[in-house]
């Protein structure tokens, strides 16, 4: 079994220019999670996803960002017009349908804005 | 939003002592959750624990739900422990987000 893939892993992009990211969840987990991590902070929460629902938006989610999760598999989360404040790493985690809500975190994007 | 707070915030160790890691948070919780994140930025599952004791080899948690507190004991550390360990929550009634503390870096000396 294998666990939660990103990718890619690094990211290097000029301010301005668009990216997206990928991430595979665990096989048969129906909710998905975005994160951003800063340097010297813990996480925080982006966005949840149901299946291919968006559930749920933080307030960091800026309108330069979006998310998808078009057949309730893989998700991509897009930014748009990259600021040097978008410098961070983006994590992935996913949980499985029934149980207990325990998360499993991907290796993460590093993203960085020149 | 609910409060995490880790203690200490660094911590250095020699190779072999015991230490114990504290996170408060503020409000009721469903989800109380360890990490140890790597060098390479992987957030690695430690301990899901919303009440209760469990031990996984030399480590081990414990969660006071009722006064709102976890501990985590990490025994006989060894270098490779060396790194910062996360306690993230999630609140009673949100849907599913966890809320991570600012983790405490700790350090293993040989």
């Amino acid at each position: 079994d294998t666990g939660v893939s990103q990718d890619p892993r690094h990211k290097i992009t000029k301010r301005g220019q668009n990216v997206t990211f990928r991430c595979d969840p665990i096989s048969e987990h129906n909710r998905l999670y975005w994160y951003r991590q800063t340097l010297g902070q813990g996480p925080e929460f982006l966005t949840y996803f149901q299946n291919e629902a968006q559930l749920e938006k933080s307030r960091l989610l800026s309108d330069r960002f979006s998310a998808e999760r078009p057949k309730g598999s893989f998700s991509t989360l897009e930014i748009q017009r990259t600021e040097q404040g978008d410098s961070a790493m983006y994590l992935c985690a996913s949980s499985p349908p029934r149980g207990n809500n325990e998360q499993f975190f991907g290796p993460g994007t590093r993203l960085t804005v020149l | 939003g609910i409060q995490v707070e880790q203690s200490p915030p660094d911590l250095i160790l020699q190779e072999g002592a015991n230490s114990t890691l504290r996170c408060n948070f503020s409000d009721s919780v469903n989800n109380l959750q360890w990490f140890h994140q790597n060098p390479w930025g992987q957030l690695i599952n430690l301990f899901y624990i919303p009440s209760g004791t469990k031990q996984n080899g030399r480590l081990s948690a414990t969660t006071v739900a009722t006064e709102r507190y976890s501990l985590l004991y990490i025994s006989s550390s060894q270098t490779t422990d060396s790194g910062v360990y996360f306690c993230a929550v999630v609140r009673r009634g949100s849907n599913y987000k966890l809320t991570f503390g600012k983790g405490t870096l700790l350090t293993v000396n040989p």
